[in-house]
């Protein structure tokens, strides 16, 4: 079972408020990844991290968004100023590297947009 | 780019029979991409069920089975009698050289009693 912890749940704010949500990864794990899961269930690759460092991150991430993986601190990702196409499942996952190991996913936190 | 296709929205299924959910893949990025079944169980987040990292080799797990095929680039996953209990949402995947997953759409298998 995963021990990827994410939280909130579930998190509601309004148009131009700024969302943001933290994910602890698998103890030991030094890569972790968003994913956006959008409501037709299309996943999305948004960034990962190795350590501190982001690894890749899409164009949408890098405008909008910010996100970070501080040292003995939860990483985090935040929306700066939501909109309602916001709305979503977003997922992180931890492994252990960023080739060929397995992936392990938090339960998500369901962010709507009103 | 890397994507994955799964064609159905929902299968449903009488217990005690068999399942076929279908998956292709396409791979730019990766001549022979990683490939995983996940299954998201109702209430929980997304588990891996199998995977496979050979062409032509078969992973299997909980009864489930799936056949790295690269000459049709398909990834199917079959269960030969499934019950109630294997009810959840299945989304075909694969993984680039940077370990970044492309899912499919996802699956709702529904077994009926």
């Amino acid at each position: 079972n995963s021990k990827v912890i994410q939280t909130p749940r579930y998190l509601v704010k309004g148009q131009g408020q700024k969302a943001k949500m933290r994910c602890i990864p698998e103890k030991g794990h030094p890569v972790v990844f968003w994913y956006q899961q959008n409501k037709n269930n299309e996943f999305k690759f948004l960034i990962n991290f190795q350590n501190q460092e982001v690894l890749q991150q899409i164009d949408m991430t890098e405008k909008r968004f910010s996100a970070e993986c501080p040292s003995n601190s939860p990483c985090s990702l935040e929306i700066q100023s939501s909109e309602a196409g916001d709305s979503a499942l977003y997922l992180c996952a931890s492994s252990l590297n960023n080739a060929n190991t397995e992936v392990f996913f938090g339960k998500g936190t369901r962010l709507t947009v009103v | 780019g890397d994507s994955v296709t799964q064609t159905e929205g929902q299968v449903t299924v009488s217990e005690s029979k068999s399942l076929i959910i279908n998956c292709t893949y396409s791979a730019t990025s990766i001549a022979y991409p990683n490939l995983f079944w996940y299954v998201r169980y109702p209430g929980e987040g997304l588990q891996l069920l199998l995977k496979v990292i050979t062409a032509g080799q078969k992973g299997s797990s909980r009864g489930f089975e799936a056949t790295y095929n690269k000459e049709t680039t398909s990834f199917h996953l079959q269960k030969a009698s499934v019950q109630e209990s294997d009810s959840a949402v299945y989304y075909c995947a694969l993984s680039d050289h940077n370990n970044r997953i492309f899912f499919g759409d996802g699956t709702q298998l529904v077994v009926k009693p």
